[in-house]
C-alpha cells in the first residue's frame, strides 16, 4: 500500500465553523506532513511531525491546529478560517524527516473553501 | 533568502518531441532535489529524485540533469505524451533535517 488518503476531497466552511481534515497512511512512515497550496502556485509546508511529535511548525496561525493521534493519522483542525485560508490542503508523508527525508509520497488533497 | 525556482513558467511541445523543463537553486548546502508532476485536480506525484554526489539520473522516458557549479537541475522527458501534461515542481531538500522546499513549477502543455 503506498497511499496517502485524505478526507473529505471538498469541503466548505463558514468562518465561524470547526472542521477538520483528516490523512492516513499505511506506509510505516513516521514523518507527516501538511502542507497549503493556492492556485498556480507550489506547495507551501505548514507542519511537520516526526515520531507523532511537531518538530516543525511554519508560523501557521492558531486557527490551524494539527494532531498527530498515532502513527498512521494525521489531522489538521480548522476554526475561525478566513475566506483567504481556502485552498487544496496537501498530505504527505516519508519514512523519515531527518536528513535523508527521501521521496514525500502526497495525497490527493482536501479542497478547502471559506465562506 | 534561499529559495528554488524554474527559469520557464510555461512550456509547449508537439507531441513526439522532447521536453527540458529548468530548474535554478540557491542552497548551496542542498544534497537531495525530486521533480515531482502534478496534474489538475490531484496531488503532486514523484517523477525522478538525484542526490548531489550524482549529476544524472535516468528513468523511463526522463531523465535528470545536476550541475552543482551552477546550481541548475532539469528534468528531460523524452517523446512527450498527451499524458505528461502537468505542472512540473522541483523540490530541494537541504542538508540537515530542513523540509523539502518547492520551486515555482513550469506548466507543461502537450500540442497533440
Amino acid at each position: 500500500d503506498t497511499e496517502v488518503t485524505q478526507t473529505p476531497k471538498h469541503l466548505v466552511m463558514g468562518m465561524t465553523n470547526k472542521k477538520s481534515l483528516k490523512c492516513e497512511q499505511h506506509m510505516g512512515h513516521r514523518a507527516m506532513y501538511w502542507y497549503k497550496q493556492k492556485a498556480k502556485k507550489p506547495p507551501e509546508l505548514m507542519f511537520v511531525y516526526s515520531y507523532e511529535k511537531l518538530s516543525i511548525n511554519e508560523s501557521v496561525p492558531s486557527r490551524f491546529s494539527p494532531e498527530c493521534p498515532n502513527s498512521s493519522l494525521l489531522n489538521l483542525h480548522l476554526h475561525a478560517l478566513q475566506p483567504e485560508d481556502s485552498a487544496l490542503y496537501l498530505c504527505a508523508s516519508s519514512l523519515s524527516s531527518g536528513m535523508d527525508t527521501g521521496e514525500l509520497f502526497f495525497g490527493e488533497g482536501s479542497r478547502l473553501t471559506v465562506l | 533568502g534561499e529559495s528554488v525556482g524554474l527559469h520557464l513558467p510555461t512550456l509547449s511541445v508537439q507531441e513526439g518531441d522532447n521536453s527540458i523543463i529548468n530548474c535554478a537553486y540557491s542552497n548551496s548546502a542542498s544534497d537531495y532535489f525530486i521533480w515531482y508532476k502534478q496534474e489538475s485536480g490531484k496531488g503532486p506525484q514523484f517523477i525522478i529524485d538525484i542526490r548531489s554526489n550524482m549529476d544524472k539520473r535516468q528513468g523511463q522516458r526522463v531523465t535528470v540533469l545536476l550541475n552543482k557549479t551552477v546550481k541548475h537541475l532539469s528534468l528531460q522527458i523524452a517523446a512527450t505524451q498527451p499524458g505528461d501534461s502537468a505542472v512540473y515542481f522541483c523540490a530541494e531538500n537541504g542538508a540537515g533535517n530542513t523540509p523539502l522546499v518547492f520551486g515555482k513549477g513550469t506548466r507543461l502543455s502537450v500540442i497533440a
